[in-house]
């Protein structure tokens, strides 16, 4: 058990919404991910960071923003939530020694954009 | 760019043997083995690093071929618990800027029936 946990477990939100989706570990990792799955195409990478306030893009970014003020803690933000969106986001930490990183996901959260 | 991976999905019997393919058009530093049950979150199941070594969690073994940019799984003789879906996932660099980023393959389903 990696200790992260996510919030809220399950979303239902309207089309122009703003979402915050909360991702919390108790581990102390530097590095922190946020991925959302859809049938056929895996796990993508939407934002990723490698410390306090330090944070860059991943594959799938566009339309997502995140933010991370303290080290156990990683936001990710739909500003405008669109149909598209809709999808499973997981949240994961990076562990171990350059080269190695061993990812470990949280639950993750059921995001349903209406 | 997504790794491939074969096959897309595999039914088999208790006791059977199965091995799952993960292949990359870039040169590799380590290859990550995870697998997903249906409504959970992704579980690390071990690591290949370039050179050899091999960090794992379970009884299930794999190969990395560093000149042809593949790995494979190896699950022998398979249990019920098996099943699930299979993931690799891919780090390219591994120096301080690669900050743990992997890429992940789109996912190959295991069934195993009594």
């Amino acid at each position: 058990d990696a200790g992260i946990t996510q919030s809220p477990r399950h979303k239902v939100t309207e089309t122009g919404t703003p979402v915050t989706l909360r991702c919390h570990q108790t581990e102390n990792h530097r590095y922190m991910y946020w991925y959302r799955q859809d049938p056929g195409h895996g796990l993508r990478l939407i934002h990723y960071s490698y410390g306090v306030k330090d944070t860059d893009k991943g594959e799938v970014s566009d339309g997502y923003s995140v933010s991370r003020s303290k080290t156990e803690d990683f936001l990710l933000t739909l500003e405008s939530a669109t149909s598209s969106q809709t999808s499973v986001y997981f949240c994961a930490i990076g562990s171990g020694t350059s080269g190695s990183y061993e990812q470990y996901f949280g639950p993750g959260t059921r995001l349903t954009v209406t | 760019q997504q790794p491939v991976q074969s096959p897309q999905a595999v039914i088999l019997r208790e006791g059977e043997d199965a091995v799952i393919n993960c292949s990359s058009s870039k040169a590799l530093y380590s290859v990550h083995w995870y697998r997903q049950k249906h409504g959970e979150a992704p579980v690390f199941l071990m690591i290949l690093l370039k050179g050899g070594e091999q960090k794992g969690h379970e009884k299930i073994s794999a190969s990395f071929n560093e000149k042809k940019q593949q790995s494979s799984l190896y699950l022998t003789a398979s249990q019920l618990s098996y099943s699930g879906t299979y993931f690799c996932g891919l780090l390219v660099n591994a120096g301080g800027t690669s900050y743990g980023k992997l890429t992940f393959g789109q996912g190959t389903i295991l069934t195993v029936h009594p």
